[in-house]
């Protein structure tokens, strides 16, 4: 089943406390992506790549780190997490970037709390 | 301004109705996504359109490329389509896509 897999699924952890939300797809999609979901501003792109070894900056990229190592594999990674990074987080693939039309598959998200 | 607004923000309506979802963009686009996020909070793909019309089921998506407006509706509503509806369009000659921020959609049997 095509799919994008992220984990975990829930987490509350405190501030300054490095953390890990791994994503995985198995769709052999070049493109990836993190966004975050906040009430009242939609879904915000935080960090995107191209292709193995290709990341760039989102509109939100502030606090957040990610690699692509491996086609399938983009963790995102928050260093030191502070109370602001609080929100939902969505992981998404598509075969090739924007603007080529390409449907985007989402995974199920990580709901993150910092406290 | 936003770039993607969606209208109306939040949607009632009674099983049977017919639903009408819409979305301008200031922007120039190759196509434009519908997405649907369910209340547990996943996110699906339900159109993909740079002209035209499609339809799916009861859900038809349509858009106006020169007027920069699309709408999605869905005919016989059920309670089964309570969800937050999506449009999202990917900026012209970059590698993102920017989102509305949803229509909250409630029907009620």
């Amino acid at each position: 089943e095509a799919q994008v897999t992220q984990n975990p699924r829930y987490l509350i952890t405190v501030t300054g406390k490095k953390l890990t939300v791994t994503c995985s797809q198995n769709m052999n999609h070049e493109y990836m992506s993190w966004y975050r979901q906040d009430p009242g501003l939609g879904l915000r792109q935080i960090y995107y790549s191209m292709n193995v070894e290709v990341t760039d900056k989102g509109d939100v990229p502030e606090g957040y780190k990610v690699s692509r190592k491996e086609k399938r594999n983009f963790p995102l990674i928050l260093e030191s997490p502070s109370p602001n990074q609080t929100s939902l987080y969505f992981c998404a693939s598509s075969l090739l970037a924007p603007p080529v039309a390409y449907e985007q598959y989402f995974g199920p998200g990580t709901r993150l709390t910092v406290t | 301004k936003n770039e993607v607004e969606q209208s109306p923000q939040n949607l009632t309506a009674q099983e049977g109705e017919f639903i009408t979802i819409n979305c301008s963009y200031s922007v120039g686009i190759s196509a434009l996504h519908w997405l649907q996020q369910h209340p547990g909070g996943g996110i699906v793909s339900l159109f993909m359109l740079s002209s035209g019309k499609k339809k799916h089921g009861r859900l038809i998506a349509t858009i106006n490329i020169q007027e920069k407006h699309s709408s999605l509706h869905i005919t016989a509503s059920h309670p089964r389509d309570s969800a937050v509806y999506i449009c999202a369009v990917p900026l012209y000659n970059t590698d993102k896509l920017i989102f509305g921020t949803g229509t909250r959609l409630q029907v009620f049997p």
